[in-house]
C-alpha cells in the first residue's frame, strides 16, 4: 500500500532532549516537505526537500533539522527542543515535476503529536 | 512574500446550504493550485487546478481558479453534516505554502 509513515504517533519529551521524528514513504517520490500545525495558524511548512541531498527552509525552520540521505527517508531532528515547539507534525511527499509540468497532490503522513514539556 | 489568504475563516450552515470558500493567493512561480480537506487526521486531497477557468467537480463539491486575479474558490452544494472540516488551499511551487483555512460546521 502507498503511504506515508511517521514514528512516534505521539512523544511527550522535556525542554532540551534532543529527539527524531521520523519519515518514510514508499512511492519513490522526490519530494517530501514538513510542516507543523497549530490552532489558527493552519499548516506551516518546516523544511523541504526536491531529491536526495536537497533540503531549503520553509517558512518556519528555526530549531529544527533535517537530512535526505535516502529517497525515501526524510527525518526531522530537534536538537534542543523548547515549549514552543509543541505541536502537530505532518511529512507529506510527492512527484517532482518535470520542466512545464505540474506537482501532484502531496500525501500525508498521519501525523506526529509532539509535547515539550 | 508569498502569501495565501483563505475566507472565512470559520463558517457555520445548516444541512443544505451552500458554500463558498476562497482562496487568494501571491506566490512566485506558481504551477497549480490544490485544495484538501482535512478532519481530524491528516489532510486528503480533493482537487488540483492548473487551469483558469475550468471547473472541476467531485460530487457535492466543485472548484476553479482564476489565475489573473489570484484566487481560487472551493463550492459545496446541499451540505451534510459529512462535510464538517477544515477546508485547506494550498498554491503549488518549491515551497508548497498552505492557507490558514476555513473551518466548515455544518449543522443537523
Amino acid at each position: 500500500e502507498a503511504q506515508v509513515t511517521q514514528n512516534p504517533r505521539y512523544l511527550i519529551t522535556v525542554t532540551g532532549k534532543k529527539l527524531t521524528v521520523t519519515c518514510s514513504q514508499n512511492m519513490n517520490h522526490e519530494y517530501m516537505s514538513w510542516y507543523r500545525q497549530d490552532p489558527g495558524l493552519g499548516l506551516r511548512q518546516i523544511y523541504y526537500s526536491m531529491n536526495v541531498e536537497v533540503t531549503d527552509k520553509g517558512d518556519v525552520p528555526e530549531g529544527y533539522k533535517v537530512s535526505r540521505k535516502e529517497k525515501r527517508n526524510f527525518p526531522l531532528i530537534l536538537e534542543s527542543p523548547s515549549p514552543n515547539q509543541t505541536s502537530l507534525y505532518f511529512c507529506a511527499s510527492s512527484l517532482f515535476p518535470t520542466s512545464g509540468s505540474t506537482y501532484n497532490e502531496q500525501f500525508f503522513g498521519p501525523g506526529t503529536r509532539l509535547t515539550v514539556l | 512574500e508569498d502569501k495565501v489568504v483563505q475566507s472565512p475563516l470559520s463558517l457555520v450552515v445548516h444541512e443544505g446550504d451552500t458554500v463558498t470558500l476562497n482562496c487568494s493567493y501571491e506566490v512566485t512561480n506558481f504551477r497549480s493550485l490544490l485544495w484538501y480537506k482535512q478532519e481530524k487526521k491528516a489532510p486528503t486531497f480533493l482537487f488540483m487546478l492548473t487551469s483558469s477557468g475550468i471547473e472541476k467537480k467531485s460530487g457535492r463539491l466543485s472548484s476553479i481558479l482564476d489565475k489573473k486575479e489570484l484566487f481560487s474558490i472551493l463550492n459545496i452544494t446541499a451540505t451534510q453534516t459529512g462535510d464538517s472540516a477544515v477546508y485547506l488551499c494550498a498554491p503549488n511551487n518549491n515551497d508548497m505554502r498552505f492557507g490558514a483555512g476555513t473551518r466548515l460546521t455544518v449543522k443537523p
